[in-house]
C-alpha cells in the first residue's frame, strides 16, 4: 500500500523558513517522480514543485521559484521542500504527491498524502 | 501557462442522477488530462488519467472523454459517496495546472 506522510508544517512569520518532509512507503521510491501541491483553505489546488525519480531534474512554479527548493533522499525514502522567504500567500495545506512515472513529464499523479498545514502570519 | 476552466463551478443533484462536468484547456493538451475527486476534509484522490482511463479503484459509473482542449467527466447514477469536489488537471506541460473545481452537492 502506497503511503505518503508529510510533516514539518506549522506557523511561521513572514520572511521565515520551514522544511517540509514526506516519508514514503509501499513503492520503489527512486523509480518515481514526486511533487508538492498546495491548497489554500477553501480554494483550489496549485502545483508547487516537482523532482524526477533520481533527483536530477527539478521543476518550480513561478510563484515559488528562487524561494523554495525541492530535494529527495532516495536512501531514506523521503522527499523535502525547503521553503525560505515565506509570504502570507504561501499559507496553505501542502500535499506530497506521487507521479505515476519516473520523469515527471507526461505523467499523471496517482497517490496523495494527507497534507501538512503551513501558516505564514505575524 | 495553460489555463484550465471547469464548468459548472457547482451543481446540485439527487441520488441516481447523471452528472456531467466539463473542463476546457486554453490550448491543446492532447489527452494529458487527469481528474481528481476531493471529499470534504480529505486529500484529493485520482480518478481518471490520460483523459479517459479509470484508476483501478474507481467504480464504472465514472467515465471521461475528450482530447485537445475539451474534456468531460460523467457520473451515471450518482451515489452518496460521490458528493465531492472534482478537479481536472493538465500534465501536457509545466507548470502543471488545475481547473478551479466543481462542487457536486446534494439537492
Amino acid at each position: 500500500e502506497v503511503q505518503l506522510l508529510e510533516s514539518g508544517g506549522g506557523r511561521v512569520q513572514p520572511g521565515g523558513s520551514l522544511r517540509l518532509s514526506c516519508a514514503a512507503s509501499g513503492f520503489t521510491f527512486s523509480a518515481y517522480a514526486l511533487t508538492w501541491v498546495r491548497q489554500t483553505p477553501g480554494k483550489g489546488l496549485e502545483w508547487v514543485s516537482g523532482i524526477t525519480g533520481v533527483g536530477d531534474k527539478t521543476y518550480y512554479a513561478d510563484s515559488v521559484k528562487g524561494r523554495f527548493t525541492i530535494s529527495r533522499d532516495n536512501s531514506r525514502n523521503t522527499l523535502y521542500l525547503q521553503m525560505n522567504s515565506l509570504r502570507a500567500e504561501d499559507t496553505a495545506l501542502y500535499y506530497c504527491v506521487k507521479f505515476y512515472g519516473t520523469s515527471g513529464y507526461y505523467t499523471n499523479f496517482d497517490f496523495w498524502g494527507q497534507g501538512t498545514l503551513v501558516i505564514v502570519s505575524s | 501557462d495553460i489555463q484550465m476552466t471547469q464548468s459548472p463551478s457547482s451543481l446540485s443533484a439527487s441520488i441516481g442522477d447523471r452528472v456531467t462536468i466539463t473542463c476546457r484547456a486554453s490550448q491543446g493538451i492532447n489527452t494529458y488530462l487527469a481528474w481528481y475527486q476531493q471529499r470534504p476534509g480529505k486529500a484529493p484522490k485520482s480518478l481518471i488519467y490520460a483523459a479517459s482511463n479509470l484508476q483501478g479503484w474507481v467504480p464504472s459509473r465514472f467515465s471521461a472523454s475528450g482530447s485537445g482542449t475539451d474534456f468531460t467527466l460523467t457520473i451515471t447514477s450518482l451515489q452518496p459517496e460521490d458528493f465531492a469536489t472534482y478537479y481536472c488537471q493538465q500534465y501536457n506541460s509545466y507548470p502543471l495546472t488545475f481547473g478551479g473545481g466543481t462542487k457536486v452537492e446534494i439537492k
